[in-house]
């Protein structure tokens, strides 16, 4: 158990709805990121935020949008969904400087989103 | 731009073989870190092993051992007498001057009893 948690499990939803996914990251890290895992795409980075600002974009759609709140923990919201959004959303976190390469990021069990 | 290449997509041995998961990796950072990762069936990302740039020390934990050669831009991973448990997808990482972690594609490793 890495100590980052997330919410929901899974999630089936329609194209064109929205979808929010919480995370929860390990108690005293400041970092939080997020990452998609597609079967097309890999593992793919999509944003971080350090203490409540955005510090990092990756290839993060604009139907996406995230969020880190002053308890620390992030929302990762998907409008619009499509059926290439469907995905294993991962969210990680770190001890947390605002740009820490040797930083460890430990990974939630992630979120599995299926858009029909 | 980064670049991780795991040119092994699958790999199936039998139990207590020896396996060696191959990590080539791109980077025009002068200080940069390696990471390894292992993804069981149940889904989640767990992490093995860190390395910075400036270390090459080869490194053991237990049946686990990694070799690092900057020369060859290599992070190979090696399971000593594999076992059914390790079955699993193991993603190499790099991330370099920024806060993102680039992953290579992943190599399923299947270890059959």
């Amino acid at each position: 158990d890495s100590g980052v948690t997330q919410t929901p499990k899974h999630l089936i939803t329609a194209t064109g709805q929205r979808v929010t996914l919480r995370c929860s990251p390990r108690s005293g890290d400041l970092s939080v990121y997020w990452y998609q895992q597609s079967l097309d795409q890999g593992l793919q980075f999509l944003i971080q935020y350090y203490n409540g600002e955005e510090r990092a974009k990756g290839n993060i759609l604009e139907r996406f949008s995230a969020q880190q709140f002053p308890d620390l923990h992030s929302e990762l919201n998907l409008s619009s969904l499509e059926l290439g959004d469907s995905a294993l959303y991962f969210c990680a976190s770190s001890v947390g400087r605002a740009l820490a390469p040797q930083e460890t990021q430990y990974f939630g069990p992630g979120t599995r989103l299926l858009v029909l | 731009a980064q670049k991780v290449t795991q040119a092994q997509t699958e790999i199936s041995v039998v139990e207590k073989e020896d396996v060696t998961l191959d990590c080539v990796y791109e980077t025009r950072d002068t200080t940069y870190y390696l990471f390894w990762y292992k993804q069981p069936p149940s889904g989640e990302l767990v992490f093995l092993i860190r390395r910075n740039s400036f270390d090459e020390q080869n490194e053991i934990s237990g049946r686990y051992s990694w070799n690092f050669q900057k020369s060859t831009s290599s992070f190979n991973f090696t399971i000593t007498a594999s076992q059914v448990v390790d079955s699993a997808v193991y993603f190499c990482a790099l991330n370099g001057a920024g806060n993102m972690l680039t992953f290579g594609g992943g190599t399923r490793l299947m270890v059959k009893p």
